[in-house]
């Protein structure tokens, strides 16, 4: 039962550099979010979608980008990294089932930008 | 989604409730209580919500006024796995909400 699973748990990058962040769930769900926390912070939402084959812009979405090319994949890709993208990065799946709406996370990527 | 607003921290002894409040004087009719919370370095975890009534599940209760300006998450026999910091949102659920807003929320220190 892995829920929403990230992979890496943690990844240096030297600024410039490039990488893929992966976020899969098992619980076909519709909604799949990438937020990004700071320390100190709340999470901010960086992208998000709707379904399989869209994706939509966050409060963040700036030297980001994402896919959604299968139901149960979520990527979030870093063209080239810079060090105000140090943070932890989560992501979510989303139920949302009569009253209820609710969010699961990863357990989180840890990204440092050299 | 309402503004909500928490005590920045508590202390808690091991073993006694622990009770959170938080309010929401502007919440909406329409609008759910949401309570997570965020172990350190894990991702956010639901633990419980409500609309009107008072709910209970296998982690927390949920108190929630009858004006519905405020709540209260009781952890009944705290442990040191619930240090944490947790979160009390107001929204609207239903696919039109996509974004949680996570406030600073209360960091919850459990004592031995």
């Amino acid at each position: 039962n892995a829920g929403v699973t990230q992979t890496p748990k943690f990844r240096v990058l030297k600024t410039g550099q490039s990488m893929t962040l992966l976020c899969a769930q098992d619980m076909n769900h519709e909604y799949m979010y990438w937020y990004r926390q700071d320390p100190g912070m709340g999470l901010r939402l960086i992208h998000y979608s709707v379904g399989e084959g869209t994706t939509a812009k966050g409060e963040v979405p700036d030297g980001y980008n994402v896919s959604r090319l299968k139901k149960q994949n979520f990527l979030l890709g870093l063209e080239s990294a810079a060090p105000s993208q140090t943070s932890v990065y989560f992501c979510a799946s989303r139920k949302v089932a009569g009253g209820l709406d609710i969010q699961y996370f990863g357990a989180g990527t840890r990204l440092s930008v050299l | 989604d309402a503004k909500t607003t928490q005590p920045t921290s508590m202390d808690c002894a091991e073993g006694r409730a622990a009770n959170l409040p938080c309010n929401h004087s502007t919440i909406s009719g329409n609008e759910y209580v949401y309570w997570y919370r965020q172990i350190h370095s894990q991702g956010p975890q639901y633990i419980i919500h409500g609309l009107k009534n008072n709910e209970t599940n296998e982690m927390a209760s949920l108190i929630i006024t009858e004006d519905r300006k405020s709540s209260t998450l009781i952890l009944p026999h705290a442990t040191l796995r619930d240090t944490a910091v947790y979160y009390c949102i107001v929204r609207v659920v239903g696919a039109g909400s996509y974004q949680l807003t996570f406030g600073k929320g209360t960091k919850l220190s459990v004592i031995p």
